[in-house]
């Protein structure tokens, strides 16, 4: 079955440690995106990348770093430089940048900072 | 500024009892509208994209309808498992998609 594959699901970070959070998609898209979900808010675009070996910065970049090695993966680290990373990350991707409307989400990762 | 607004934040019905979900835009150029819908705990499943004012889409129990300020979900005699989270994205000019709070749907036996 075709999807996006999100892991872990869960993950615990102590202070000033990074993380990254692994996304696969086998759907084919071109494009992949990186959201965050916190409570009584909408998602906001972190990072998000239309074609293999570029990226953009969405509205809430500064603390994430991602990586476009392969068109199947979109890896997203949370650095200790993120002052609040405790949330719910969702990756998505679409057939093309075009259809940013129409997104396959993964099940998510929940982040919690000790 | 663009902005997605939705209401009310929490609904709670009884099986069998249609009512409308609401979410209000403003944004410049506006270049589709999305319907989502979210479980506890997983990743948001698409529902509808509408293009266009006086727009409607369906499935099963839901429609959703679209105006130049606002589109509806409604929900026509709702079962148990349409409980969920109902997620509005609005995707401007610039492609740039903005989603809204969202809202708990609660639907009881």
């Amino acid at each position: 079955d075709g999807g996006i594959t999100q892991s872990p699901k869960y993950l615990f970070r102590k202070e000033g440690q990074n993380v990254t959070l692994s996304c696969e998609q086998n759907l084919n898209h071109d494009a992949m995106y990186w959201y965050r979900q916190d409570p009584g808010q909408g998602l906001r675009l972190i990072y998000y990348s239309q074609i293999v070996n570029d990226f953009q910065k969405g509205d809430i970049a500064e603390g994430y770093s991602v990586s476009r090695e392969k068109k199947e993966s979109f890896p997203l680290t949370v650095t200790s430089a993120q002052k609040n990373p405790t949330a719910f990350y969702l990756c998505a991707s679409s057939i093309a940048a075009a259809n940013t409307g129409e997104l396959f989400f993964g099940e998510g990762s929940r982040l919690t900072v000790l | 500024e663009d902005q997605v607004t939705q209401s009310p934040e929490a609904l709670r019905l009884q099986e069998g009892e249609s009512s409308s979900l609401n979410c209000s835009y403003t944004v410049s150029g506006l270049r589709g509208l999305f319907w989502y819908r979210q479980d506890p705990g997983k990743g948001p499943e698409f529902l509808f994209t509408l293009y266009s004012a006086g727009e409607e889409k369906e499935k099963e129990r839901l429609k959703a309808t679209l105006t130049k300020k606002e589109s509806f979900l409604h929900i026509t005699a709702p079962k148990p498992e349409d409980s969920a989270t109902y997620l509005c994205a609005v995707q401007a000019t610039g492609n740039k998609l903005i989603f809204g709070a969202g809202t708990r749907l609660a639907v009881h036996p």
